[in-house]
Order: structure tokens, then C-alpha cells, then sequence
């Protein structure tokens, strides 16, 4: 059974640009995650998609937005970045929602805003 | 106050000795518990999950108090290779909480 895996590994951006992060999901996961974690700090939910729908949102602001496929892997996309959307953005899937079933994290996109 | 707590240390402990952390979280809604182990610039990884009766896996131990509202994990006999940061995390309304993690070092 295949893990999650995350592209691209390592992004530079300039400020202003946008960004689409890929997770694919655990095979029979059709829960995906999305968290970002800056430097020193804990990863911070941003929202969270079953079967295709958003089920769940962080306090991000709305530039941050995500789809799933009917695949269940994902994207997370930014738009207008700024300098403090640099961190390590990770993407966790499971099989239900609920958390009870676990959580399988990829290993994560560092994005870079300069 | 932030959701889950925990002393960001770091911890710098001797190799063999005992060492515990504690995390605390605000909302009793929260419904599941767990550890997660991160290595320097790697994704956090399942370290065990957390039962109000407590648990144990080989040389570490967690408990829940829920009355208290804290978590704790204790590892005995400690090796170089448990240097890393444990996040302590609740499960909230389907996702995870995680506190900003404690960073252990543990020293030859």
C-alpha cells in the first residue's frame, strides 16, 4: 500500500505569485488534510476535504483554497502570497473522517516566499 | 490561550535517564488523543495514541486525565535516537489540534 506523497518537495515563490501544492492520498483514504507548519511551530489546520467537499476550515484567510478529486488526492493552491506563507505545508489523509481511524501524514512541501 | 499547550523545552537529558512531558488542551470537546514524534524537517509520525486508562509501548508510557484536561508522555531508559520533537494532538470536530511541540535532546 502506497503512503501519501506530496509534490513538488521544496518551492521557491516571489510575493505576489501563486502556488498549487499536490497530496495523493493513501490508497482507501478518502479523507485529505491540510496543515501548515512555519518554523518552531506546530502544524496549524487549514481545512479538510471528504469526498470531494470542504469539511472544515482553520483560520486561514480565503486565498487559501483547496479542491479533491474524485481520486481523493488534492491540491491546496495560495494565491497572492506573502512572505509569512513560508513554512512546511503537509497533507495527511485517513480512512474516515472523525480521526479515529488515524491519520497518514506525506512528508510535507517547504515553500519559500521571497 | 492556545488550544493544546505544550513546554517548547528544549529538554536536554542524559542517555538512560527518565524524561516526561506534559501537554494540557482547553476544550472538552476534544474527543481523541495522541503523540507525534518529528525529526528535524520530516512530517510528524504517530507516536501512540493516548487512552484515559493509559498506555504503554515498549519504554514509553501516555495518559490521559480528562478531568485535568492534560495529556503526558513518559519514555524511561532514554536513547540518542528519541531526539526529536513530540507533539502533543486532540482530535476536535474530525481534525487535529496540535500543540507547538517539545524538543528533546538527549545528550551521550
Amino acid at each position: 500500500e502506497t503512503g501519501v506523497t506530496q509534490s513538488p518537495t521544496h518551492l521557491i515563490k516571489t510575493r505576489g505569485q501563486q502556488v498549487t501544492l499536490r497530496c495523493s492520498s493513501q490508497s482507501g483514504h478518502n479523507t485529505v488534510s491540510w496543515y501548515q507548519q512555519a518554523l518552531g511551530q506546530g502544524p496549524q489546520f487549514i481545512f479538510q476535504y471528504y469526498r470531494e467537499e470542504e469539511n472544515g476550515r482553520g483560520n486561514f484567510p480565503p486565498r487559501f483554497s483547496g479542491l479533491q478529486f474524485p481520486n481523493y488526492s488534492s491540491e491546496l493552491n495560495v494565491n497572492a502570497l506573502e512572505l509569512d506563507d513560508s513554512a512546511l505545508y503537509l497533507c495527511a489523509s485517513s480512512r474516515q473522517t472523525g480521526g479515529f481511524y488515524g491519520y497518514t501524514f506525506g512528508s510535507g512541501t517547504r515553500l519559500t516566499v521571497v | 490561550r492556545k488550544e493544546v499547550e505544550q513546554d517548547p523545552g528544549p529538554f536536554n537529558v542524559p542517555e538512560g535517564a527518565t524524561v516526561a512531558f506534559n501537554c494540557t488542551y482547553s476544550n472538552s470537546a476534544s474527543q481523541s488523543f495522541f503523540w507525534y514524534r518529528q525529526d528535524c524537517r520530516k512530517e510528524p509520525k504517530l507516536l501512540m495514541s493516548v487512552y484515559s486508562s493509559g498506555n504503554e509501548d515498549g519504554r514509553f508510557t501516555a495518559q490521559l486525565n480528562r478531568a485535568s484536561q492534560y495529556i503526558s508522555l513518559l519514555i524511561r531508559d532514554s536513547k540518542l535516537s528519541d531526539s526529536a520533537t513530540y507533539l502533543c494532538a486532540v482530535i476536535r470536530d474530525d481534525k487535529i489540534i496540535f500543540g507547538k511541540g517539545t524538543r528533546l535532546h538527549i545528550l551521550p
